[in-house]
């Protein structure tokens, strides 16, 4: 069965660089979730997209940016890289009407800055 | 406002041992989702558990199962004959029907020795 795709599935960059993250849902999925997990920490959540609208938003930084496409697929923007966004992004996607089931998540994207 | 609670950080076992996480919720939702994911060394977060909370019956699928207690609100999770292969870290997560964001907890890393 098809998964939630992320890539890259590692990410180095520097400091004050940006950084652009994809997922990419499992078809027909029309929600997608946003995580962030740092080092030895539980995941975050981020922000969440349905029908290519943003449905809600958690403790993200304004540095952060993120869209879903008419293709369902999300990007996640990150500009102006600190040390501290060194961390495990995760992307989950779920139709709607089965949220209550839980969601999907993508394999993750490990970002480092150095 | 939602929170879990995972008291144990660690826990050590030899194979074969059984194994159970704590898990402890707080939510002014009356209808919420609990769930249990395993985050292996690869990092990726795979999916074990999913209860409501109008559903306490307890089941026990393979070598896992889960005792879901309302009047307590805990959620525990027992390893049968453990594995070295169930070594991960553990988090325990809730949701509610509003926004579907999941609230994890801090996680329980669990080692198995041979």
């Amino acid at each position: 069965a098809a998964g939630v795709i992320q890539s890259p599935r590692h990410l180095i960059k520097e400091k004050r660089e940006t950084a652009t993250l994809k997922c990419y849902p499992i078809p027909r999925h029309d929600t997608v979730y946003w995580y962030q997990q740092g080092p030895g920490q539980d995941p975050q959540f981020l922000i969440s997209f349905y029908e290519k609208m943003q449905s809600d938003k958690g403790s993200i930084p304004d540095r952060f940016s993120a869209q879903q496409f008419s293709d369902y697929h999300s990007e996640l923007n990150m500009s102006s890289l600190e040390l501290g966004d060194s961390a495990l992004y995760f992307c989950a996607s779920a139709r709607t009407g089965d949220l209550n089931y839980g969601y999907t998540f993508g394999s993750g994207t490990r970002l480092t800055v150095v | 406002a939602q929170k879990v609670t995972q008291a144990q950080t660690e826990i050590s076992v030899v194979e074969k041992e059984d194994v159970t996480l704590d898990c402890v919720y707080e939510t002014r939702d009356t209808t919420y989702y609990l769930f249990w994911y395993k985050q292996p060394p690869s990092g990726e977060l795979v999916f074990l558990i999913r209860r409501n909370s109008f559903d306490e019956q307890n089941e026990i699928s393979g070598r896992y199962s889960w005792n879901f207690q309302k009047s307590t609100s805990s959620f525990n999770f027992t390893i049968t004959a453990s594995q070295v292969v169930d070594s991960a870290v553990y988090f325990c997560a809730l949701s509610s029907p509003n926004d579907y964001k999941l609230s994890f907890g801090a996680g329980t890393t669990v080692t198995v020795r041979a």
